[in-house]
C-alpha cells in the first residue's frame, strides 16, 4: 500500500460528459503528479502540485484542469470527454524537496472509460 | 513526449535467469528511476540513481548509469515468477524553470516458472 488514494477506481460515462478524479497523498508528501496511461502513448506526465500551487504542466489538454487544496488532496477534472480520453489516471505524491524529481509514490489509478 | 525509451520492449526468461533491461535517453538528466508495474497496477518504485552516480544496487536489483551514453540499465538477478512485471524507466530534467519525470514505454518481463 503505497499510501495514496484514488477514487473511484473504474468508471465508465459518455462521450461529451465531465469527470472529476479525486486523489489524496501520502501523509506529508507536498506534491501531488497526475498521469494519464494508454497503451498507445505510454505514461504521459499530465501536471504537478506543490502545496496548493501549479508547479509543472505536461501534455495537459485545455479540456482538462486539475487543483490542490489546502488539505493537499488534488482534484482532476476532465471534461467535453472524446472515446480517446479512456485510459488509467494515475495519481502520485511526493515530498517534494527542491533540486529535482524524488521517489514518487502512486496510487492505484482510476480507469476511465468513454463509451 | 518520450524520454526514455527501454529496450527490449518485451523480455521472456526462465526463473532463476537474469534479466537486463536497457533505457536510452536525449537529454541531460538531474537522475533516473526505475519503477515496475504489476498488469493494471500502480507503479512501484525501485531504484533512484543521480546523475553523478554510475551504479546503484538493492536486493537483487543492479542499475548502471552512462551519461556519456545518455543511458541505464536495470539488471534483476536469479529472477523469480513474481518478477514478472512492466518496468519503466523514468528520467528527471529541467523543463523550463521546473523539473520533470518523464517515463519510457516500458519493458514487459515475464519470468516462466
Amino acid at each position: 500500500d503505497s499510501g495514496v488514494t484514488q477514487t473511484p477506481k473504474h468508471l465508465i460515462t459518455a462521450t461529451g460528459q465531465r469527470v472529476t478524479l479525486r486523489c489524496s497523498p501520502r501523509s506529508g508528501d507536498l506534491s501531488v503528479y497526475w498521469y494519464q496511461q494508454s497503451l498507445d502513448q505510454g505514461l504521459q506526465f499530465l501536471i504537478q502540485y506543490y502545496n496548493g500551487e501549479e508547479r509543472a504542466k505536461g501534455n495537459i489538454l485545455e479540456r482538462f484542469s486539475a487543483q490542490q487544496f489546502p488539505d493537499l488532496h488534488s482534484e482532476l477534472n476532465l471534461s467535453s470527454l472524446e472515446l480517446g480520453d479512456s485510459a488509467l489516471y494515475f495519481c502520485a505524491s511526493s515530498q517534494g524537496v527542491a533540486g529535482g524529481t524524488g521517489e514518487l509514490f502512486f496510487g492505484e489509478g482510476s480507469r476511465l472509460t468513454v463509451l | 513526449s518520450q524520454q526514455g525509451e527501454e529496450d527490449p520492449q518485451a523480455l521472456s526468461i526462465q526463473e532463476g535467469e537474469n534479466a537486463t533491461m536497457n533505457c536510452s535517453y536525449k537529454t541531460s538528466i538531474n537522475n533516473l528511476q526505475w519503477y515496475r508495474q504489476n498488469s493494471g497496477r500502480g507503479l512501484v518504485h525501485l531504484i533512484l540513481i543521480r546523475s553523478n552516480e554510475r551504479e546503484k544496487h538493492s536486493g537483487r536489483l543492479r542499475v548502471t548509469l552512462d551519461t556519456s551514453k545518455k543511458s541505464s540499465s536495470l539488471l534483476i538477478t536469479a529472477s523469480r515468477a513474481a518478477d514478472t512485471a512492466s518496468y519503466f524507466c523514468a528520467t528527471d530534467a529541467i523543463s523550463g524553470s521546473n523539473y520533470k519525470l518523464t517515463f519510457g514505454k516500458g519493458t514487459l518481463l515475464t519470468v516462466n516458472p
